[in-house]
């Protein structure tokens, strides 16, 4: 158990369907970070909210990507019309405890996407 | 921005053989360093980081990592690697204002000979 749990483990759509990913912390972090990771690459930046607030978005997230953290505990990450290039692993990621011995990430199983 | 680049893509060493995997940075004060594995099918996890202090710092599984600031290095060693030492290797920097974003690099992808 990593403290992160990612929903579904694997999804399967076809090209123009919308899909939704949910993810949830075990316990409250009021940071929590979305990232995607393509075949042979490392994870790639995409949002990240503190609380409710989305504060930061990658230009890799475009118009058909949104992120939602509504009550600043469980966050969705939802991509309209898919493409074939949106096939990915999608991380979800929280920090690890407060103060500086505790920054970095711990990150759920994953989110893998597969647009047939 | 700071940035990462691992330089190997793959990696092969035998069993029992020393391991060092590279790594450079960029960041134009003092970054903090991580390095996490990703086994197959597996999620990411965080082997060792360094914030501050001793250059050289201690991780899980019998890893070790040094910071090198005149280098802009941070590589990972193990002293002799195990078959189950197989997987993804990612080295990650962040910055001093530990509200910003972590940035990956590539991957070095290890390979283990019997």
């Amino acid at each position: 158990d990593t403290g992160v749990s990612q929903d579904p483990r694997h999804k399967i759509t076809k090209r123009g369907q919308n899909v939704t990913f949910r993810c949830d912390p075990i316990s409250e972090h009021n940071r929590l970070y979305w990232y995607r990771q393509t075949l042979g690459q490392g994870p790639e930046f995409l949002t990240y909210f503190q609380n409710e607030a989305q504060l930061e978005k990658s230009r890799l997230l475009s118009d058909r990507f949104s992120a939602e953290r509504p009550k600043g505990s469980f966050s969705t990450l939802e991509i309209q019309r898919t493409e074939q290039g949106d096939s990915a692993m999608y991380l979800c990621a929280i920090t690890l405890g407060a103060g500086e011995i505790n920054y970095g990430y711990t990150f759920g199983s994953g989110t893998r996407l597969t647009v047939v | 921005a700071q940035s990462v680049t691992q330089p190997d893509i793959h990696i092969t060493v035998s069993e029992g053989a020393s391991l060092e995997l590279r790594c450079n940075y960029s960041y134009g004060a003092t970054p903090y360093l991580f390095w996490y594995v990703q086994s197959p099918g597996q999620g990411l996890q965080l082997l060792l980081k360094y914030f501050s202090g001793d250059t050289l710092v201690q991780g899980i599984k019998g890893f070790e990592a040094e910071f090198k600031r005149s280098q802009s290095s941070f590589n990972l060693r193990k002293p002799s690697v195990h078959w189950s030492d197989a997987a993804e290797y990612f080295c990650a920097v962040g910055t001093m204002n530990r509200d910003d974003k972590i940035i990956f690099g590539k991957g070095t992808r290890l390979h283990i000979l019997p």
